[in-house]
């Protein structure tokens, strides 16, 4: 009955591939995101979700694009993989749009050799 | 934008010491405060936050933390501290109003407790 679920846990793969990380949250709340946490743990986020709706979309290469299928979901599917996208990414929830307590998945560790 | 600053990079302590670790940050406007710990090989988890109400919050484990909205601060403490208290500290701001209304980190302090 994990809170904020994230698959998979660790991806490594080569620059140029193209992939895609999920995340769902059993919550029942209206907000996702998605944040990347760099190696010398600096988080930082990526985007957000409401309802379905983008609402925050920080400078982000566009190789980077999140899906929302539904108010539980969002995945996060990346493009032509390069070096500098190694890092830990993390999925988050909330119950109402940005303020409200955020809780977090375990976070997909990727390694693009 | 506003910025998050957690001075204390890393931080040793012995069991049983007592342990302040430092947040400032840089928002003028009303904002709500967290602090997160990550356990090694672990995702964030909420160990106490502030909304509005008494300024001396207290978390799970112990922990505690105080605003002092003159100082713009939000310092956990944790009168003393065990040797499972080893993790990274993210202290976080959310402001509650202008266009920036995103949660924002401050780079982390690494806690190691030794026994």
């Amino acid at each position: 009955d994990t809170a904020v679920s994230q698959t998979p846990k660790y991806l490594v793969t080569q620059m140029g591939n193209d992939k895609s990380i999920k995340c769902e949250q059993n919550l029942g709340h209206d907000t996702m995101y998605w944040y990347k946490q760099d190696s010398k743990k600096f988080l930082k986020i990526m985007f957000s979700y409401n309802n379905k709706e983008l609402i925050i979309n920080e400078t982000v290469p566009n190789r980077f694009s999140p899906k929302s299928p539904d108010k539980a979901h969002l995945n996060l599917h990346i493009n032509s993989l390069e070096l500098g996208d190694s890092a830990v990414y993390f999925c988050a929830s909330s119950q109402g749009p940005v303020t409200d307590t955020q809780y977090f998945g375990p976070g997909t560790r990727l390694t693009v050799l | 934008a506003q910025s998050v600053s957690q001075h204390n990079h890393h931080v040793i302590l012995s069991e049983a010491a007592s342990l302040e670790l430092g947040c400032n940050y840089s928002y003028g406007g009303t904002v709500n405060l967290f602090w997160y710990v990550q356990y090694p090989g672990q995702h964030l988890q909420l160990l106490l936050k502030y909304f509005s109400g008494d300024p001396l919050v207290k978390g799970i484990k112990g922990f505690e933390a105080e605003f002092i909205k003159s100082k713009f601060s939000f310092n956990l403490r944790k009168p003393s501290v065990q040797w499972s208290d080893t993790a990274e500290y993210f202290c976080a701001v959310n402001p509650l109003s202008g266009s920036a209304r995103q949660l924002t980190f401050g780079s982390g302090t690494q806690l190691t407790v030794l026994p």
